[in-house]
């Protein structure tokens, strides 16, 4: 039953690597968003996309870009990985309107990722 | 923007009732969402509320005045696994992709 599906559950990468990170959502939702989680910082929004090859920069979208090629998959990327990156990065998706009632967002399990 | 401010943490026994309180100060707002976070895991949806009042699901009830920017869920009969993180979001009203914005998360410990 799984709904929104991320590439990784922890990830180890070295500094100024590129990584990827990948999200997969079978809900046929319009809206998909990169949030990162951090302790004592909430989670903060870093990229979301409200369609296909759409994408808007959130609140903290410096060192990432995004791509949304299909409907259902959205990646993230760290063009140059580096030390301060390292955190639970959420993939999370969305309908585009209510239509009637309220969804909220569906989370994916997360991806930590640490950068040595 | 929005700033969203919630206790860091709380503690209540099993069987009681808490009350999480939460309150915003937003340049839009179309709704607050609550969401529940065990330890390590993803967070889930509790309860959504755009119209002033209190919405009952279960043990969990969420309550929402706008004129005064604040909400809260409360959750009755405690159990064990109710310990959690509990995420306050209010959603922007200026995109179509509805993002929304967290507060920080209150840490809820349940004691037998």
């Amino acid at each position: 039953d799984v709904k929104v599906t991320q590439s990784s559950r922890y990830l180890v990468k070295r500094t100024g690597e590129k990584v990827f990170l990948e999200c997969v959502q079978d809900m046929d939702h319009e809206n998909m968003f990169w949030y990162r989680q951090d302790p004592g910082l909430g989670l903060r929004l870093i990229y979301f996309s409200y369609d296909v090859k759409m994408k808007e920069k959130g609140d903290i979208p410096e060192g990432y870009s995004v791509s949304r090629e299909k409907k259902e998959r959205f990646s993230l990327i760290l063009e140059s990985a580096s030390t301060n990156q390292t955190s639970m990065y959420l993939c999370a998706s969305s309908l585009f309107r209510d239509r009637g009632r309220a969804y909220g967002y569906t989370f994916g399990s997360g991806t930590r990722l640490t950068v040595v | 923007g929005q700033n969203i401010d919630q206790p860091t943490e709380m503690t209540a026994t099993e069987g009681a009732i808490v009350q999480i309180n939460c309150t915003y100060q937003t340049s839009g707002f179309n709704g607050l969402f609550w969401y529940q976070q065990h330890a390590g895991e993803a967070p889930t949806f509790l309860s959504y509320n755009v119209l002033d009042g209190l919405e009952e699901k279960g043990r969990f009830s969420s309550f929402l005045s706008r004129s005064k920017g604040y909400s809260y869920l409360l959750l009755k009969e405690l159990q064990m696994k109710d310990s959690a993180s509990y995420l306050c979001a209010v959603r922007d009203v200026a995109t179509n992709a509805g993002k929304s914005t967290f507060g920080d998360g209150t840490t809820l410990t349940v004691k037998p």
